[in-house]
């Protein structure tokens, strides 16, 4: 499966977009884009995946590339709940697991 | 509720003890899978299972650490013979066996040797 980088930490002004990004230069053709997020003493919260198409939910949205080498996941108005660490993943159908990274740690700030 | 259900969701013993924990995905998924998480970093995958088949189980970290899912519904994972290096998150996640689908993964368990 493709490695994936983040940068460690962001921070946002609550109301205002959040803008995540994620580099996966190595992703194969039928590898999915999935980001999750964890909040402290909670399991990870699925928010949404892609192939190849931006994709939008009530969550979020995700931004590919169309070279799919790069992703952006878009918060459109923060909220003080949205202080997590976010993962950016990539995983083939054929893939059992999802490899966890360190993730971007976000802090949405009054 | 109807996600990933996990039992306890937290366990201290001593070192040296059994411990089992349980999950109960969502009742439609037929992959369970198991993780650890230990502090300050992301989920490590142990092993998982298709209905009650366990189809991977060589990233389980030792012998002392065993899966099960009898019915091909709710899973228990057990370590014997507890260490200090056991302390950790562990979490169970569920999902559709088709194209992609993500996993869903429940709060965990947190256990802690003492």
């Amino acid at each position: 499966d493709a490695k994936t980088t983040q940068p460690p930490s962001m921070d946002c002004a609550e109301g205002r977009a959040a803008n995540l990004p994620c580099n996966h230069s190595t992703i194969s053709g039928n590898e999915y884009v999935y980001w999750y997020r964890q909040i402290h003493s909670q399991g990870p919260q699925y928010i949404i995946h892609g192939l190849k198409n931006n994709e939008t939910n009530e969550m979020a949205s995700l931004i590919i590339t169309e070279d799919r080498k790069s992703s952006t996941l878009i918060l459109p108005h923060a909220t003080l709940r949205d202080t997590a660490v976010y993962y950016c993943i990539v995983r083939g159908l054929a893939g059992n697991d999802m490899r966890f990274g360190a993730g971007t740690r976000l802090t949405v700030k009054p | 509720d109807t996600g990933v259900s996990q039992d306890p969701r937290h366990k201290i013993t001593k070192r040296g003890q059994n411990v089992t924990f349980r999950c109960d995905p969502i009742s439609e998924h037929n992959r369970l899978y198991w993780y650890r998480q230990t502090l300050g970093q992301g989920p490590e995958f142990l092993t998982y299972f298709q209905n009650e088949a366990q189809l991977e189980k060589s990233r389980l970290l030792s012998d002392r650490f065993s899966a099960e899912r009898p019915k091909g519904s709710f899973s228990t994972l057990e370590i014997q013979r507890t260490e200090q290096g056991d302390s950790a998150m562990y979490l169970c996640a569920s999902s559709l066996g088709t194209g992609g689908q993500p996993q869903h993964f429940g709060d965990g368990t947190r256990l802690s040797i003492l």
